[in-house]
């Protein structure tokens, strides 16, 4: 299976602040990377795919690039709502598809 | 508007069986491959299996091969997951999720449903 490592871990933030996230693939997964976000008691939700397609609704503060093995979530202004866990997720092996730890953001 | 509702969680024990319903509405259901995707408490997401929209391709992740089945009612626009065995580590939230347009990614997910294995 193709190991994805996000960092970091945790991070903290105040309301306006830029975060970047970071997602490592063992192997190279061409731009089949997906990012969600999911809240505390909620489902998980599509921000971007194809490493840097915001998904429908998805405000322009979200932003995703990389390719091959380095990928990245870029949050320009972070809102209250934006807190909460990330995770990314590889669908370059069709069969057998691989999420990261996640990175949690919250409140510095 | 697209809807997943998941069903069928609960209490089972070791060794024991159970089965899960993904109920779908706003979509054309059988254009669309399914997925089941669980998380234990304070983990991360672990894909389970995935399932073509003809219901002819089916996959599973090892942790789960030979003990769970998916398959769905196109008629209906009903998925499930059967799952037989069940261990201690099968303890999880189980979402139904559907693929995208371009595939493989995850664009929509039910609000889950609790499996607790346990004696």
């Amino acid at each position: 299976d193709i190991l994805l490592t996000q960092s970091p871990a945790l991070v903290s933030v105040s309301p306006g602040e830029k975060v970047t996230l970071s997602c490592r693939a063992s192997q190279r997964v061409s731009n089949n990377v997906a990012w969600y976000h999911q809240k505390p008691g909620q489902s998980p939700r599509l921000l971007v795919y194809g490493a840097s397609t915001r998904a429908s609704g998805i405000p322009r503060r979200f932003s995703g690039t990389g390719s091959g093995t380095e990928f990245t979530l870029t949050i320009s202004s972070l809102e209250s709502e934006d807190f909460g866990v990330y995770f990314c997720q590889q669908y370059n092996d069709w069969v057998s598809v691989t999420f990261g730890g996640g990175t949690t953001v919250d409140f510095k | 508007e697209v809807q997943l509702v998941e069903s069928g969680g609960g209490l089972g024990k070791p060794g024991g069986s159970l089965r899960l319903s993904c109920a779908a509405s706003g979509f054309t259901f059988s254009s669309y491959s399914l997925n089941w995707v669980r998380q234990a408490p304070g983990k991360g997401l672990e894909w389970v299996s995935s399932i073509s929209g003809s219901g002819n391709n089916i996959y599973y992740a090892d942790s789960v091969k030979g003990r769970f089945t998916i398959s769905r009612d196109n008629a209906n626009n009903s998925l499930y997951l059967q799952m037989h065995s069940l261990r201690a580590e099968d303890t999880a939230v189980y979402y139904c999720a559907k693929d995208g347009v371009v595939t493989d990614y995850f664009d929509h997910w039910g609000q889950g449903a609790l499996v607790t294995v346990s004696s």
